[in-house]
Parts: structure tokens; sequence; C-alpha cells
């Protein structure tokens, strides 16, 4: 069956520091990936998502996640973090049910950014 | 620009009371559907339709129901409200990409906040 683990609940760092949200997977067949992003009284928005081509992804926002099957983790960097980026991160998977795909979501991680 | 409104971002209810969420997409996606979103829980999925009229049980589909008459809408109820029913509750919708269904973006709502009390 497939699941995501979100390592990490709570995330704080510092604006301009680099940002670090862990995610392993699990999934008995190569596996479509994502990061979506819920800004406060928003819904989520895709960041980025892995289908099999390139390892590492790049999204929007400046936000990049690498696949590393032998890990098997997805975690979502970003090089800067900027104030706009507090929101929570949500790592999900996509899996198939009964001949139908549907998504596997972590528990999320919280971001922070201080000043 | 997908859109999928969600008419209230706040409900608040009392115990025993039938609850209709309503939600509405403007891209004639194939498929929609409805989670809840708890704190430490992420999202977890009620319902799901791949057509008018069709619907699937998600992982928690126990004191909901749903009802698709138009591909646009598709609507979340909550036959005799329950105060362990109070959550965020998210719709989402995606298109169908035939042979590459697990790459499926789904495009979510604002959500709406319902209390039980």
């Amino acid at each position: 069956a497939q699941s995501v683990t979100q390592l990490d609940s709570h995330v704080s760092v510092s604006e301009g520091t680099p940002v670090l949200l862990r995610c392993n997977y699990s999934s008995s067949y190569s596996p479509s990936l994502f990061w979506y992003v819920q800004h406060p009284n928003k819904g989520l928005q895709l960041l980025l998502k892995y289908t099999s081509a390139a390892t590492l992804v790049k999204g929007i926002n400046g936000f990049e996640a690498e696949f590393k099957k032998s890990e098997t983790s997805f975690h979502l960097t970003k090089p800067s973090a900027h104030m706009s980026d507090a929101a929570e991160y949500f790592c999900v998977v996509s899996a198939e049910s009964g001949g139908y795909n549907k998504l596997i979501f972590g528990a999320g991680t919280r971001l922070a950014v201080h000043p | 620009d997908v859109k999928v409104t969600q008419s209230s971002r706040y409900l608040v209810k009392r115990t025993g009371e039938k609850v209709f969420l309503e939600c509405v997409q403007d891209m004639d996606h194939e498929n929609m559907f409805w989670y809840r979103q708890d704190p430490g829980l992420g999202l977890r999925l009620i319902y799901f339709s791949y057509d008018v009229k069709m619907k699937e049980k998600g992982d928690i589909p126990e004191g909901y129901s749903v009802s698709r008459e138009k591909k646009e809408r598709f609507s979340l109820i909550l036959e005799s409200a329950s105060t362990n029913q109070t959550s965020m509750y998210l719709c989402a919708s995606s298109r169908t990409l035939a042979g590459r269904s697990g790459e499926n973006i789904q495009y979510f709502g604002a959500g709406t906040r319902l209390s039980v009390l």
C-alpha cells in the first residue's frame, strides 16, 4: 500500500536561510509524488510533481524536490526562505485503489519563517 | 485558471441538523473529491466522483453522502450532523488523463470550516 510520512510536524527557519521539509514514501510501484502548499485560510496549491521523468523537480516560488528511490525520499528544499513561505506543506503520493487513482496525503509540515 | 468554488467559508450547525456543502468547478473536470482536514491527520478522502451520478467511497465515508447531478457540481451531505464532524472540508477536481491517471493534478477550493455544536 502507498503511504507518505512527513518527518517534521513543525519547521522554523529565519528569513534568508535554507528550507528543508522531509518526506518519505512507501509504494509498491514507481510512484507519482506531489508537494502541495496551503496558506492560511486558502485552499491547497500544487508546488511541484514528480512523475518518473527527471529526479530533480523544480516547482513554483523557488522550491524544488529530489526523488531518491534508494532512500524512498522526496524532500522539499528552497535555498532562501521568504516570509511569504510561511504555510503548511503536504507531501502526497498517488495510489491506485479499486481501479481509480487517488491521492494519499502526509500529515503536513507547518513552516514558520522568522525575520 | 481552474476555479473550484465552495459555497461557504464558515458554517455553524447544531447536532442532528442536515448539512449541505456545495462545490462547483468551472473547468469541465470529470473527477471531483471531498476531503476533510484535521490537524495532524492531513487530508482524508470522504467520497469521490468520476462522472455525473457516479460516486465512490473514500477512506472515511461513514456519516456522509454525496450527490453529483451535474458535471460541475458535487455536494457533500451530512445527514445528521454530529460534533465529531466539526472540521475543515475541502473540495477538489481533476481531469482524467488517459493512460496517465497517476499524474492527475487536483485543484482545490478554499475550504469550508464547519462547526457542529
